[in-house]
């Protein structure tokens, strides 16, 4: 959902539960989306891209689902672990004459019960 | 194999000091972004190196914010007369062109 004021939006799941994290995005130029995983303290870390051709792609216990028909991209974690506990962020690229700068979405914080 | 790094992990400034923070991106990595990113909030872009040319510099929020960088290894993102809106962590990521990007851990900022 959409975050208010500094609120994140957040997803609470109990361990093995299966997560789906949200985002919609805003420019229909955009050709490239990907998705981090922020960690309290740390950096962003990559997840899993996709590319505008595809609509779905799998990694490891994650899945992302591309629908540029109403600009919506999904993260679909498997089994979530208390370790997946973070703040996932999507990022939409849109390349222009070679420039690659991302734009990110606000956010979403999954809180993992055990 | 080494990731970026960025330092000081935190500083502490008063307000009206210049600050520079340093990042040290991925050896080969042409690419560099500047983030800045408040508490619960997500990141806000701030300035884009990419090889030679010119920086694309279209989210510095005023102009005293600058950032260089030297061919493409180092870069320095410079405050000057810091303010306590500044207060943040600064993230630095690199990347090869039109690829994922690599972050530090960034610097906590607190402007008192």
């Amino acid at each position: 959902g959409e975050s208010v004021g500094l609120h994140l939006p957040t997803l609470s799941v109990q361990e093995g539960d299966n997560s789906i994290i949200n985002c919609a995005y805003s420019n229909s130029a955009s050709d490239y989306f990907i998705w981090y995983k922020q960690e309290s303290g740390k950096g962003p870390q990559f997840i899993i891209d996709i590319r505008s051709n595809m609509d779905k792609r799998q990694g490891q216990r994650v899945t992302v689902l591309l629908n540029k028909t109403v600009k919506h991209l999904s993260l679909q974690i498997a089994a979530t672990q208390p370790g997946d506990s973070a703040v996932y962020f999507c990022a939409e690229n849109r390349g222009a004459g070679g420039s690659y700068i991302p734009t990110f979405g606000r956010g979403t914080s999954l809180i993992v019960h055990p | 194999g080494a990731g970026v790094s960025q330092s000081p992990s935190n500083k502490v400034t008063e307000k009206g000091k210049d600050v520079e923070l340093r990042c040290d991106p991925i050896s080969g990595h042409t690419a560099l972004y500047w983030y800045r990113q408040r508490l619960g909030q997500g990141l806000e872009f701030l300035i884009y190196f990419q090889g030679n040319s010119a920086p694309d510099k279209s989210g510095l929020p005023s102009d005293r914010f600058s950032a260089e960088r030297t061919g493409e290894s180092v870069s320095t993102l410079t405050i000057q007369r810091t303010q306590q809106e500044d207060s943040a962590v600064y993230l630095c990521a690199s990347s090869l062109v039109g690829l994922e990007q690599f972050f530090g851990p960034g610097t906590r900022l607190t402007v008192l």
